[in-house]
């Protein structure tokens, strides 16, 4: 399978706690973003990589978010202190830069604060 | 302002008919990128087609056409012969070129649920 692979495909966990989330690109991709999408909406924005560096994050991703991507291959998505409104679908896409740049979806993780 | 305005939340389709999925956007950019996606109950976001805001002609990929109408600021989605697998979330999206560099990241509209009936 060459498309985007994210993991865990769902967590579950209690208030307070942290999480980390991965995802793998599509491997000639040097482009990553992650989105989170809540329920009945569309994925709004969090943050992306071009390689290693983090080159955007949204001011949805407030300080308990960090994210990385440190050999500009895999990334992680790190929640700490996660409360119930982290509750989502983090979606990860890879793309590669150029004139179209066809961003190209994981299965996302689905998340739930207890 | 909303950047991508879907106005239908619901779509019903008869099997083998044609549906056209409303989208228009907002932006000062004269390069942009406009694309749609499908998003099945399973939750996975599946690309369907792009048009780039300089494409003198509509994109058509398949079942799939954009029709684009720049001066409107319209990228509406027509599927034809409509399938029963076809029913699922459909979601236009920009990307905005700002400054004349890309950053790439995707803003998205509310989305419209497409049901085909049998």
């Amino acid at each position: 399978d060459t498309g985007v692979s994210q993991n865990p495909r769902h967590k579950i966990t209690k208030r307070g706690q942290n999480v980390t989330f991965r995802c793998d690109p599509i491997s000639e991709h040097n482009r990553l973003y992650w989105y989170r999408q809540t329920l009945g909406q569309g994925p709004e924005f969090l943050t992306y990589f071009q390689n290693e560096a983090q080159l955007e994050k949204s001011r949805l991703l407030s300080d308990r978010f960090s994210a990385e991507r440190p050999k500009g291959s895999f990334s992680t998505l790190e929640i700490q202190r996660t409360e119930q409104g982290d509750s989502a679908m983090y979606l990860c896409a890879s793309s590669l830069k150029g004139t179209q740049e066809t961003q190209y979806f994981g299965p996302g993780t689905r998340l739930l604060v207890l | 302002a909303q950047k991508i305005t879907q106005t239908q939340p619901g779509m019903f389709v008869q099997e083998k008919e044609a549906v056209t999925l409303d989208c228009t956007y907002d932006t000062s950019d004269p390069s942009y990128g406009l694309f749609w996606y499908k998003q099945p109950s399973s939750g996975e976001m599946i690309f369907l087609i792009y048009q780039g805001s300089y494409d003198q002609q509509n994109a058509t990929e398949g079942r799939y056409s954009l029709n684009f109408q720049k001066a409107r600021k319209s990228a509406n989605l027509v599927i034809s012969a409509s399938q029963l697998g076809d029913s699922a979330m459909y979601f236009c999206a920009m990307r905005e070129a700002v400054g004349g560099t890309s950053y790439g990241k995707l803003t998205f509209g509310q989305g419209t649920i497409l049901t085909v009936h049998p």
